[in-house]
């Protein structure tokens, strides 16, 4: 089956504390983004990769890190994470971007304590 | 600016009326796409429709319509016959080269539809 996973689900953690996000897509899809879901915000573009090693900040990237080293997997990374990311997190795969359908996984909430 | 608008923030119905979600947008690009998305209160975001900016035809799936009109920018979902299970948050969103990569979304209209 074509799917976004992510993990986890759920994640509650305290200020500071590392943590990564997974992401895999299994549709060899060369385009993959992260967004955060905020109440009356909608959705914002935190990074997106155009294609493997090649990665570029969205419109809310500070605090949040990625890597592509793989077509497959797009983890995010929060080094240290603050309260203000506290938020429902979505990973989202398309065949090449621009006006492309997207796939999105089934989101992970954040909360940061 | 790449923009889009969604004006309704909270809809409430009751089942059988039809409802129309607004969709306003703002490009400078020719060539764009429109999309609608649906989040239901489990919370995975599900694709509805995609449509590109040289096909300005309206588009029926099942309860489902689609009113496309460049000449006021907007991209108007229309459900038919409301029922419970319509009860979600939806997303219009606009893809555009100038716009780079990034899907913008609008605010999204919750849809609450009663029995």
């Amino acid at each position: 089956e074509a799917q976004v996973t992510q993990n986890p689900r759920y994640l509650i953690t305290v200020t500071g504390k590392k943590l990564t996000v997974t992401c895999s897509q299994n549709m060899n899809h060369e385009y993959m983004s992260w967004y955060r879901q905020d109440p009356g915000l909608g959705l914002r573009q935190i990074y997106y990769s155009m294609n493997v090693e090649v990665t570029d900040k969205g419109d809310v990237p500070e605090g949040y890190k990625v890597s592509r080293k793989e077509k497959r997997n797009f983890p995010l990374i929060l080094e240290s994470p603050s309260p203000n990311q506290t938020s429902l997190y979505f990973c989202a795969s398309s065949k090449q971007g621009v006006g492309e359908k997207l796939f999105f996984g089934s989101g992970t909430q954040l909360s940061v304590l | 600016a790449q923009k889009v608008t969604q004006a309704q923030t909270e809809i409430s119905v009751v089942e059988k009326e039809d409802v129309t979600l607004d969709c306003v947008y703002e490009t400078r690009d020719t060539t764009y796409y429109l999309f609608w998305y649906k989040q239901p209160p489990s919370g995975e975001l599900v694709f509805l429709i995609r449509r590109n900016s040289f096909d300005e035809q309206n588009e029926i799936s099942g309860r489902y319509s689609w009113n496309f009109q460049k000449s006021t920018s907007s991209f108007n979902f229309t459900i038919t016959a409301s029922q419970v299970v319509d009860s979600a948050v939806y997303f219009c969103a606009l893809s555009s080269y100038r716009a780079g990569t990034a899907l913008i979304f609008g605010k999204g209209t919750t849809l609450s539809v009663s029995s």
